[in-house]
């Protein structure tokens, strides 16, 4: 299996800070790689496909970068309702896996 | 727009099979792929598995003895299937449209399913 590892696993940041989370996949993943949000008791949502595209109706403060087995999901002006749970997928080869999470807080 | 809802019971007994059915809206399930995911009580997510558009399926080696997914197109619905399961299959499970672009890009609310006596 592709073993996926973000970090940090938790932030603190404030409102218009720029935050930026990594994600590192065990092997070259090419850019198979997706990030979604996770709100407190809700289901995930697509944020970015493809390691760099943007999901329709998704912030353009979103952005993702990378390739290979080094990934990042860019905020590049912290909004309030940007709180939450951010994860990476690889969808490179089965078994699909997600990493293990970074939750975000507004400072 | 396409919707997804999970339906099933809430509480399972130990050993039993966990059984859901994912209902589509908005869309037809066909030349589409289909998915479930699950996640445990503050834990992150794992794949269960996925079902094609042409009926094949793929599953998530961990589960791959216990897990069967089909999909019923007359119906606009897939589902999943878990035998013999414990207190570790504990979850809130989500169904999820699997794009052909290699991402989950439309998911249901997602059920709780606890397995206790």
């Amino acid at each position: 299996d592709i073993q996926m590892t973000q970090s940090p696993s938790s932030l603190s940041a404030s409102v218009g800070d720029r935050v930026t989370i990594t994600c590192r996949a065990s092997q070259n993943i090419t850019n198979y790689l997706n990030w979604y949000q996770q709100k407190p008791g809700k289901a995930p949502k697509l944020l970015i496909y493809a390691a760099s595209s943007l999901q329709r109706g998704v912030p353009s403060g979103f952005s993702g970068s990378g390739s290979g087995t080094d990934f990042t999901l860019t905020i590049s002006s912290l909004q309030p309702e940007d709180f939450g749970a951010y994860y990476c997928q690889q969808t490179y080869s089965d078994p699909v896996t997600f990493g293990g999470g970074t939750k975000v807080e507004i400072k | 727009q396409v919707q997804l809802q999970e339906s099933g019971p809430g509480l399972v007994k130990p050993s039993e099979t966990l059984s859901l059915t994912c209902t589509v809206s908005g869309g037809s399930i066909t030349n589409y792929s289909w998915t479930w995911i699950r996640q445990s009580p503050g834990k992150g997510l794992e794949w269960i598995g996925y079902i094609d558009h042409s009926g094949n399926t793929n599953y998530n080696p961990s589960l791959k003895s216990r897990v069967t997914i089909s999909v019923d197109t007359s119906k606009n619905k897939f589902s999943l299937k878990m035998r013999s399961v414990t207190a570790a299959d504990t979850a809130v499970y989500y169904c999820a449209r699997y794009s052909s672009g290699w991402y989950f890009d439309h998911w249901g609310q997602g059920t709780l399913v606890t397995v206790s006596s």
